[in-house]
């Protein structure tokens, strides 16, 4: 059983690029949460998704990011036209319940913006 | 805003000490706690999730309490070893919403 798959696990993009994150969450798992770490800064949520549905989506920035969790194929980090401020970590975790289940982290992806 | 406090911030220990770091977290509105062990470079690792107050769970040498009613899970380590190194991460979780991480406490043990 494959654990939580994010890729890509590098990605370089200037500014004003747009950046595609994905997340396969493990076999199972419907509930799929994206977390941001800032350099020098904890995990701060972002958002949390079941299938095609966006549950909590309060710790998204109001622009230029979006997220999806589609019936087939995997949850998808978007940020269009990336800024410099925008480097950092992602993180995807998934879990098969509700909150009160553990989550399972993916790799994460280390996202630059020169 | 959930406030979600651990500490220390971080912890120098020697091989073979014993440890312990707290988490504070809201008292009402409770669901569940969860702690989570972080090495660099990796990926956080779930240790325990806890969600009745007076919980206890170990593991190995880990161990963690919880009270809800006055909001803290304390988080144990014995006999401490330098491969126990890492950030330990508590998260709150308030019902069917997101899950508020502390900051973390990373400790360090020095062989």
């Amino acid at each position: 059983n494959a654990g939580v798959m994010q890729n890509p696990r590098h990605l370089v993009r200037r500014r004003g690029q747009e950046a595609r994150l994905r997340c396969s969450p493990m076999k199972g798992h419907s509930h799929v949460y994206w977390y941001r770490q800032l350099p020098e800064e904890g995990l701060k949520f972002m958002v949390y998704l079941q299938k095609e549905n966006i549950i909590d989506e309060s710790g998204m920035p109001k622009e230029r990011f979006s997220a999806e969790f589609p019936k087939e194929g995997p949850s998808i980090l978007r940020i269009q036209q990336v800024v410099r401020g925008d480097s950092a970590a992602y993180f995807c975790a998934s879990s098969p319940g509700q909150n009160n289940n553990e989550q399972f982290f993916g790799p994460g992806t280390r996202l630059t913006v020169l | 805003i959930l406030n979600v406090e651990q500490s220390p911030q971080s912890l120098h220990v020697q091989e073979g000490d014993s440890t312990n770091f707290t988490c504070s977290f809201p008292s009402s509105n409770f669901y569940a706690l969860h702690w989570y062990r972080w090495e660099t470079a990796k990926s956080p690792e779930a240790l325990f999730v806890m969600t009745l107050n007076g919980d206890e769970k170990k593991k190995g040498r880990i161990s963690a309490t919880l009270n809800t009613k006055e909001g803290y899970s304390y988080l144990y380590i014995k006999g401490s070893q330098p491969e126990d190194s890492a950030t330990y991460l508590c998260a709150f979780s308030g019902g069917y919403q997101k899950v508020t991480f502390g900051t973390g406490t990373k400790l360090q043990v020095i062989p």
